[in-house]
């Protein structure tokens, strides 16, 4: 079965610099990398995603670049604020396949200074 | 539009006690996902139903955990007995269809078990 590895598992940052997340991904059927953001004790949330059809989306401050060959992908925070502060995760599947159920990195904790 | 809504938020039980849990997906949502997120670690799927078919159960610990999704819309884990190790938290999801692919899954808060 698929296997996400991630990292860091802990990235502090002062206030307004750049974030980037590393995710490996094994099994090259993958085909749809969402991440999510998850608060403490709150649900993940769906931040971007992207599919294999594309090498990187943005939307704001948030980008996400994905490399098939390598099979690996990353998320790019510009800017960041206090509000940033959470934990991160990657993900993968494959969209319209059969088991498709999301296999989750293990998580960043990302921490804004100010 | 409500979002994915699960019940109860919290539970505490003793072990080898049965427990259930709820889940009502996003209305239209015909695929149903059930993961446990263990402290500190990302959400492992558990099971997958599309409608009232479990689709894909193969990480579903079965001598002890069951689910069911009998009209195709809510559905129910249940842990029977609980064991010290199912302490973590149970996230139900939920995504549409949409031609040939699957859209974004979204989670509901959560269910956070303790087993004493």
């Amino acid at each position: 079965g698929e296997n996400v590895e991630q990292h860091p598992s802990t990235l502090s940052v002062q206030e307004g610099d750049s974030a980037v997340i590393k995710c490996t991904y094994s099994d090259s059927a993958s085909n749809y990398f969402p991440w999510y953001k998850q608060e403490l004790g709150k649900r993940p949330q769906l931040i971007i995603d992207i599919r294999s059809n594309v090498g990187e989306k943005k939307d704001q401050r948030i980008a996400v670049t994905l490399n098939k060959t390598a099979k690996h992908f990353s998320l790019h925070i510009t800017e960041t604020q206090p509000e940033d502060s959470a934990v991160y995760f990657c993900a993968a599947s494959t969209l319209g396949g059969g088991a498709d159920g999301l296999t989750f990195g293990k998580g960043t904790h990302l921490i804004i200074q100010p | 539009e409500a979002g994915v809504v699960q019940s109860p938020r919290y539970k505490i039980i003793e072990k080898k006690q049965p427990v259930a849990f709820w889940c009502n997906p996003i209305s239209g949502h015909n695929t149903l996902y059930w993961y446990r997120q263990n402290l500190g670690q990302g959400p492992e799927l558990l099971i997958r139903y599309e409608n009232e078919e479990a689709v894909d159960d193969s990480q579903l610990p079965k001598d002890r955990f069951s689910a069911e999704r009998l009209k195709g819309v809510d559905s129910t884990l249940k842990i029977q007995p609980a064991e010290l190790g199912d302490s973590a938290v149970y996230l139900c999801a939920s995504s549409a269809r949409r031609t040939a692919f699957r859209e974004t899954q979204y989670f509901g808060p959560g269910t956070r078990l303790l087993v004493l």
